[in-house]
């Protein structure tokens, strides 16, 4: 079956800090992945997709990137943190065929101080 | 542009009453439709989706959705609220683009009274 891991589950960082959220697919290969931030008591808002190692697509103009250095692993990055990057972050990966569902992590809970 | 919306941001019910939560759409596709839920600090989970076939779907913990086209509706209920139901719930649709996205709702808090 498959899964996938997201960490760490918690993250306190100082602002101007560096950061790096990593998430890793099992059980699937060539997903569609994700990143999604959840601001609190707010929607999802999608990040980054990736529909292939190397690949990737930003929804929105920020202060991350992301990365897929493996077909099965993504990775969420800045160089400096601002206030405004806390939120709950969610990695998702989604089958490329077909009309299911998306599958996520359990999320990190970052908060920059 | 495709979108979906959820009317009311919190909805308050008595344990043992209906729970209906509401989730409108805008495609110009027939689309994919899915319910999520979400316990505070944790990721989301399935309740139930549409892709074809019977437009009403049956999810986990009890909970059932209608796909209407006509209205373009896709309505979240339960029978009977469970103090377990407490939790943030998500409509989405899977939309597909360039590539394959999923756009959620903003979301609706239920709340269940002893």
């Amino acid at each position: 079956s498959q899964t996938i891991h997201q960490w760490p589950a918690t993250l306190v960082q100082p602002v101007g800090s560096p950061l790096s959220l990593e998430c890793t697919v099992e059980g699937t290969s060539n997903p569609n992945l994700y990143w999604y931030r959840q601001a609190a008591g707010r929607g999802l808002q999608l990040l980054f997709y990736s529909v292939g190692i190397g690949q990737i697509s930003s929804e929105v103009p920020q202060n991350l990137s992301a990365s897929r250095p493996q077909d099965r692993q993504f990775i969420l990055s800045s160089k400096k943190l601002l206030l405004s990057d806390s939120g709950f972050y969610l990695c998702a990966w989604m089958l490329v065929q077909g009309r299911g569902e998306a599958f996520f992590g359990q999320g990190t809970r970052l908060t920059v101080v | 542009a495709q979108s979906v919306t959820q009317l009311g941001s919190h909805v308050s019910v008595s344990e043992g009453a209906l729970v209906l939560l509401r989730c409108n759409y805008s495609s110009s596709v027939p689309p994919y439709l899915f319910w999520y839920v979400q316990y505070p600090n944790q990721g989301l989970q399935l309740l139930l989706k549409y892709t074809t076939g019977a437009t009403l779907v049956k999810g986990i913990n009890g909970f059932e959705a209608e796909f209407k086209k006509s209205e373009t509706s896709f309505h979240l209920t339960k029978p009977s609220a469970h103090m377990s139901d407490a939790a943030e719930y998500f409509c989405a649709v899977r939309l597909k683009t360039s590539y394959d996205k999923v756009i959620f709702g903003p979301g609706t808090s239920l709340s269940v009274i002893p």
